[in-house]
Order: structure tokens, then C-alpha cells, then sequence
């Protein structure tokens, strides 16, 4: 079925462990989105990419890192996770800025950093 | 940063009931979005508005974009328990940042 996948569904890391959130779209989107949601808090940008090769910062950057060597791939990093980093992270594409169509979500990787 | 409040933060009703969400914000946005999100899963688009007074229906969904492009409201009629679930706003600023800022989520419960 065409749509957002994110892989894993689940992990749960130490503190000071690194990671990677794979997030794949077989839509052909040139947007792609990583959020983290939290509890009161709704959704939150991270990063963004507005085509292959581009990355651009959102809302919530810090202690996350991207990239999208592959239109269809968008990758987040982890470098040093802390327990403030806890949530449920959620990937989206959209054609366009999504102004009209809106954005495709993935089903989520929940985090626990312990 | 564009905020987006949403009210109620709960609801819960009897299944029948009709019920109304809202969406503010002190800033304009090029359109406004609904979506609804349930359990372990992600936010799935309901809607789009862009112009200032728009009505949309689906179904029993009724959505509408203020006049002044600052708020929305979401109207359920004769709620069913299948309309359990996160609903979230959402919009796209006019200014050059297009990116979508969401509000906090009205989460609804629909009883049998």
C-alpha cells in the first residue's frame, strides 16, 4: 500500500545512545517531516526537507540530525539521546507544502530513553 | 512561532450528541487543516479550508474557516462511538515559513 513507513515501531535506548529513524514514501513527495509528539503538547517540527539533498531546521532541533541522500528516504539521527527525548516520533510527506492536500503520516516509532 | 489553541482539551458524550471543537489563533494562516488521529497510529487529514468563511461537510463533519482566516470549528452531529479520537488542527502560515504549526489535540470520546 503506498504511504509513509517508519521503522522501528519501537525502541527503547540508554542515555547517551545513538539511533537512527528511517522513514520511507513511495508517493513521490518532495516535502518530508519529522515530529515528535507529546503528551498537551501536539506536534512538533524537528527537521524538514523540501527535496533530495536539502534539510532545514523546525520548532524542536536540537539533538537531532537529518538527512535525505534519497528523495524517498528521510533519515533522523540521535546523537547523544537524553530522557527529554522521550516520545512518539512521527514521519510526513506532502506534495507540495501541503497547503491544499495536506501531509501524509506514518504510523510512528515510540522512544523511551532511559 | 504561530500558535493554535484548541478547545475543548476533553470531551466526553453520549453516543447521539452533537458537539463542537474549536481552533484559535491571533494569526492568519493560508489554510487550516483537520485531522484525526486514533491510537498507535498517525494523524489522518480530514479536511482542508483556505478561504476565509469556507464551510465544508463530510458527512456528519462539519468544518469552518472563520472570515478573518484566524480560526476554525468542527461540528459532529449525532456523535457515534466510531468518532472516538484525536482531532487536531492544524495550519500553514501566509508568511514564507510554510511549514504546519498543529494545536495541542481535542480528544473526544464518544460513549454507547
Amino acid at each position: 500500500n503506498a504511504g509513509v513507513t517508519q521503522t522501528p515501531k519501537f525502541r527503547v535506548l540508554k542515555t547517551g545512545q545513538s539511533m537512527t529513524l528511517l522513514c520511507a514514501q513511495d508517493m513521490n513527495h518532495e516535502y518530508m517531516y519529522w515530529y515528535r509528539q507529546d503528551p498537551g503538547m501536539g506536534l512538533r517540527l524537528i527537521h524538514y526537507s523540501v527535496g533530495e539533498g536539502t534539510t532545514a531546521k523546525g520548532e524542536v532541533p536540537d539533538g537531532y540530525n537529518v538527512s535525505r541522500l534519497k528523495k524517498q528516504n528521510f533519515l533522523l539521527g540521535l546523537e547523544s539521546a537524553a530522557p527529554s527525548q522521550t516520545s512518539v516520533y512521527f514521519c510526513a510527506s506532502s506534495y507540495g507544502d501541503g497547503r491544499l492536500y495536506g501531509y501524509t503520516f506514518g504510523s510512528g516509532t515510540r522512544l523511551t530513553v532511559v | 512561532t504561530q500558535l493554535l489553541e484548541q478547545s475543548p482539551q476533553f470531551l466526553s458524550i453520549q453516543e447521539g450528541e452533537n458537539l463542537t471543537v474549536y481552533c484559535n489563533s491571533s494569526s492568519v494562516f493560508s489554510s487550516l487543516q483537520w485531522y484525526r488521529q486514533e491510537p498507535g497510529e498517525g494523524p489522518v487529514l480530514l479536511v482542508t479550508v483556505v478561504t476565509g468563511g469556507e464551510v465544508k461537510k463530510l458527512k456528519r463533519l462539519t468544518f469552518q474557516f472563520g472570515d478573518a482566516r484566524k480560526d476554525s470549528s468542527l461540528h459532529i452531529t449525532a456523535a457515534q462511538p466510531g468518532d472516538t479520537g484525536l482531532y487536531l488542527c492544524a495550519g500553514i502560515s501566509s508568511g514564507s515559513a510554510r511549514q504546519l504549526t498543529f494545536g495541542s489535540g481535542t480528544q473526544l470520546t464518544v460513549l454507547p
